[in-house]
């Protein structure tokens, strides 16, 4: 069967420090992967999105790698800070919709 | 633009009651989807439309839930009659391709449903 499986315990990490979310998936062969974060009582807002073809791509202080061979997205915050706390979900192409994963919640403490 | 708009914020109703939920996507996005997101389950795609077309409507749980679009700026989602399992956030979204493409899909903020 189809799975999307991210983190399912919170990360809890300090400030500065780089945190490291992780998304493995199942049965599914996606062109491109995107990240989302999602605050408490709002909607997802996309981040980034990694194509197949790249092995890495970068914005800011966030990094996203895709590799699938291992099916994996790993997604990096560098340099955390207290405002980098959320819920933090990937998504993939499935036919013409877009497929998330259930997320892992960041917690950045100061 | 302002976004993607839902209405309302919060809607609390009694079992067997007739709810109606708004969005209003961004304009030129041709492509509009409804979530809905519980705990349990996370994200799930209950429809989308192109074009104002209904074009997968296989998430959709059963026939007490029904979506239109009859413009390219309005969209509803309806259930009747409403169950507690109902209960959950739902999501309008909207893009300009159907799986986002490089900016992703805009989500509104949602409508926090409770049905007791």
């Amino acid at each position: 069967s189809q799975k999307i499986e991210q983190n399912s315990e919170a990360l809890n990490i300090q400030e500065g420090k780089t945190a490291t979310l992780t998304c493995n998936y199942t049965n599914y062969s996606p062109a491109y992967l995107q990240w989302y974060r999602q605050d408490p009582g709002r909607g997802p807002v996309f981040l980034l999105l990694i194509r197949e073809n790249e092995k890495e791509k970068r914005k800011e202080r966030l990094k996203v790698t895709f590799d699938t061979t291992l099916k994996q997205s790993l997604f990096h915050i560098t340099a955390s800070q207290p405002a980098d706390s959320a819920t933090y979900l990937c998504a993939l192409g499935d036919g013409n919709k877009l497929v998330f994963g259930a997320g892992t919640i960041l917690r950045v403490k100061s | 633009d302002a976004g993607v708009i839902q209405s309302p914020r919060h809607e609390v109703t009694e079992m067997g009651q007739e709810v109606t939920l708004r969005c209003k996507p961004i304009s030129g996005h041709d492509y509009l989807f409804w979530y809905r997101q519980t705990m349990m389950r996370g994200l799930e795609l209950l429809i989308y439309f192109n074009n104002n077309v209904p074009i997968d409507d296989s998430g959709m749980p059963e026939d007490r839930f029904s979506a239109k679009m009859p413009n390219a700026s309005f969209s509803t989602l309806k259930i009747q009659p409403s169950e507690p399992r109902d209960s959950a956030v739902y999501f309008c979204a909207s893009s300009l391709s159907p799986q986002g493409g490089d900016y992703g899909y805009t989500f509104g903020s949602g409508t926090r449903l409770t049905v007791v």
